[in-house]
């Protein structure tokens, strides 16, 4: 079984603190993405990386920054977290642009 | 540009069978999919149809592609309330790279 894990659950942060969340999948798939999901917003897209060392923008990269150092983790930032940035994050992977799996998705709130 | 559309919310009550609808606007959709999500947690793959097929039947879930209309529907039937959750339409508009096209998801509700 595909497996996408997101090492936080729940996290709570203040404004102004630099905020990391990992995803690390194992199934040597090329393709990563992070989503973030509010009510009535659905899911955007906020980067996404094809390769190691390399990111894309989504939708909505304003205020994120990524890094792929390895294949199998995806890392997003928030370099200077603030309060519209709460919400779910879901991370997901692929083989290619097709079928993605995703992880079971981090809450974040900013205090 | 791409667009899948859904309606927000479906109530049906336990026994009855669940249809959910999806819109898309790109006609050069190679594959179709649907994504269920219980409260809490991440999205799971439900099943998924490729553009040339116009249906698919995998026990008591059907999906149904209208090409010509651009329309996707995915068929429960005797819904039962594990069954209520979000359920989200998403297309692959091309081969190679680009990013799945997520609907706003539909909220299946199901009374007992």
């Amino acid at each position: 079984d595909v497996k996408v894990t997101q090492s936080s659950r729940y996290l709570v942060k203040r404004t102004g603190e630099k905020v990391f969340l990992e995803c690390v999948q194992d199934m040597d798939h090329e393709n990563m993405f992070w989503y973030r999901q509010d009510p009535g917003l659905g899911l955007r897209l906020i980067y996404f990386s094809y390769d190691v060392k390399m990111k894309e923008k989504g939708d909505i990269p304003e205020g994120y920054s990524v890094s792929r150092e390895k294949k199998e983790r995806f890392s997003l930032i928030l370099e200077s977290a603030s309060t519209n940035q709460t919400s779910m994050y879901l991370c997901a992977s692929s083989w290619t642009s097709n079928t993605i799996y995703f992880g079971e998705g981090s809450w974040l709130t900013v205090v | 540009g791409e667009d899948v559309e859904q309606s927000l919310f479906l109530s049906v009550r336990e026994g009855d069978s669940s249809v959910i609808n999806c819109t898309y606007t790109d006609s050069s959709s190679t594959y179709l999919y649907w994504y269920k999500q219980e409260p809490g947690a991440g999205l799971q793959l439900l099943t998924y149809i490729f553009s040339n097929m116009d249906m698919k039947q995998d026990q008591r879930l059907t999906v149904l592609l209208n090409k010509k209309d651009k329309h996707l529907s995915l068929r429960i039937a005797d819904t039962q309330t594990g069954d209520s959750a979000i359920y989200f339409c998403a297309e692959a508009v091309n081969s190679g790279n680009t990013p799945l096209v997520f609907g706003k998801g539909t909220r299946l509700s199901v009374i007992a």
